[in-house]
């Protein structure tokens, strides 16, 4: 039972337009949702999180939006850059547990 | 910086033998976790552990163990790797929840091939 999907395995984007990835959760435990972005033969590395209390978070060119009556995020990435080029990871956690549970994962590429 | 090491980068075993991977942090973060990540699986928690000797069983602990005698050092072991073991094995650390524990931090990764 998958308790967050990520229902796009790849998404391509022209340089200097806007990724958009998209993630969806089942348990309404939740309370803390992150995003890691992952390059190939290396670990994932944190991008940006948001709490729960929040609808919206930015740093930089990233953002991410949490719709929790939809239970529901999205991660927006303007301009997209070619090095932005990776796998793209939503989690997950609660305020009870010290686990993160991830999506499949999305494959991005920005095509210059 | 958060350093995450892991043993080693590759590795490529036969069917049957033990497995070791180790994996050392070096911001005395209390957590510690062994992940797989296989294509359109995302990654799938195999354990973790919450301190010094203790452990907890993830998503798929089935076929693997861990030991975490020291703080800084948690590994992995395949009693007796099978072919469907075969995956990018990622270990991570984090403070506890509540204190920053909701971020982990990654190693590089682990590529096992079981042949």
């Amino acid at each position: 039972d998958q308790q967050v999907k990520q229902n796009s395995p790849s998404l391509s984007v022209q340089e200097g337009r806007i990724s958009i990835l998209n993630c969806d959760y089942t348990n309404s435990m939740f309370d803390y949702f992150l995003w890691y972005k992952k390059y190939p033969a290396e670990g994932p590395t944190f991008l940006i999180s948001i709490s729960s209390i929040k609808d919206k978070n930015e740093d930089g060119r990233f953002t991410v939006f949490l719709n929790k009556s939809a239970k529901h995020l999205s991660l927006h990435i303007v301009p997209s850059q070619p090095g932005d080029s990776a796998v793209y990871f939503c989690a997950a956690s609660r305020a009870d547990g010290n686990k993160l549970v991830f999506g499949a994962g999305t494959i991005l590429r920005v095509k210059s | 910086d958060v350093k995450v090491t892991q043993s080693s980068r590759y590795l490529v075993k036969r069917t049957g033998e033990k497995v070791f991977l180790e994996c050392v942090q070096d911001m005395d973060h209390e957590n510690m976790f062994w992940y797989r990540q296989d294509p359109g699986l995302g990654l799938r928690l195999i354990y973790f552990s919450y301190d010094v000797k203790m452990k907890e069983k993830g998503d798929i602990p089935e076929g693997y163990s861990v030991s975490r005698e020291k703080k800084e050092r948690f590994s992995l072991i395949l009693e007796s790797a099978s072919t469907n073991q075969t995956s990018m094995y990622l270990c991570a650390s984090s403070f506890p929840l509540g204190t920053g524990g909701e971020t982990q931090y990654f190693g590089p990764g682990t590529r096992l091939l079981v042949l």
